[in-house]
């Protein structure tokens, strides 16, 4: 039974490139969660993904950052035009469903530690 | 401003000794109160979900409790293996995100 899976683990960028970060929720997750890590702090909530629907992107910064989690593959996170600021962990999370209860816990993935020279 | 803040950051035990981490919240229309344990390099694995004051949960050596204020994570004779950051996360009413505390790192002496 996969839990969720993430890729690459770790990424390398120049300033001015573009970041691409994939996530694969547990197998018959719906609901994907992305969060950014920075050193020292705790995670911060980005966006919160159905399947072809952004339902909560209040997290998310206004520019350069989108996300998406198309009807066939896995949710990608994507950063353009990196800065020096954008270095962190990101992680990816998935829950059965919504509501409450046992079926809306959040399980995590790996994360994709990002490094913008 | 919804806020979590766990306490203490950092504390070291020696393997056996028992003691308590606290998450205190201010978060308004708790729906769910969790505790993951993240290692480094790692992403956080679940480990509690308490959703009403007065409920707990344990699971080996350690136990969740739960008050309308913070929650208690107790470790019980803790052992080398137990080192870890402990993170307690809080979602809100909408239920679309979770509030993460910054965590306390536990270390365990052999």
């Amino acid at each position: 039974n996969a839990g969720v899976m993430q890729n690459p683990r770790h990424l390398v960028r120049r300033r001015g490139q573009e970041a691409r970060l994939r996530c694969s929720p547990m197998k018959g997750h719906s609901h994907v969660y992305w969060y950014r890590q920075l050193p020292e702090e705790g995670l911060k909530f980005m966006v919160y993904l159905q399947k072809e629907n952004i339902i909560d992107e209040s997290g998310m910064p206004k520019e350069r950052f989108s996300a998406e989690f198309p009807k066939e593959g896995p949710s990608i996170l994507r950063i353009q035009q990196v800065v020096r600021g954008d270095s962190a962990a990101y992680f990816c999370a998935s829950s059965l469903l919504p509501g409450q209860g046992p079926q809306e816990t959040q399980y995590f993935g790996p994360g994709t530690r990002l490094l913008v020279l | 401003e919804d806020q979590v803040t766990q306490s203490p950051e950092a504390l070291r035990l020696q393997e056996g000794e028992s003691s308590s981490l606290n998450c205190s919240y201010t978060v308004s229309g708790l729906r769910g109160l969790f505790w993951y344990r993240q290692d480094p390099g790692k992403g956080p694995e679940f480990l509690f979900t308490l959703y009403s004051a007065g409920e707990e949960k344990e699971k080996e050596r350690l136990k969740a409790t739960l008050t309308k204020k913070e929650s208690f994570l107790h470790i019980t004779a803790p052992k080398p293996e137990d080192s870890a950051t402990y993170l307690c996360a809080v979602q809100g009413p909408t239920g679309n995100q979770f509030y993460f505390g910054t965590g306390t790192s536990l270390t365990v002496i052999p």
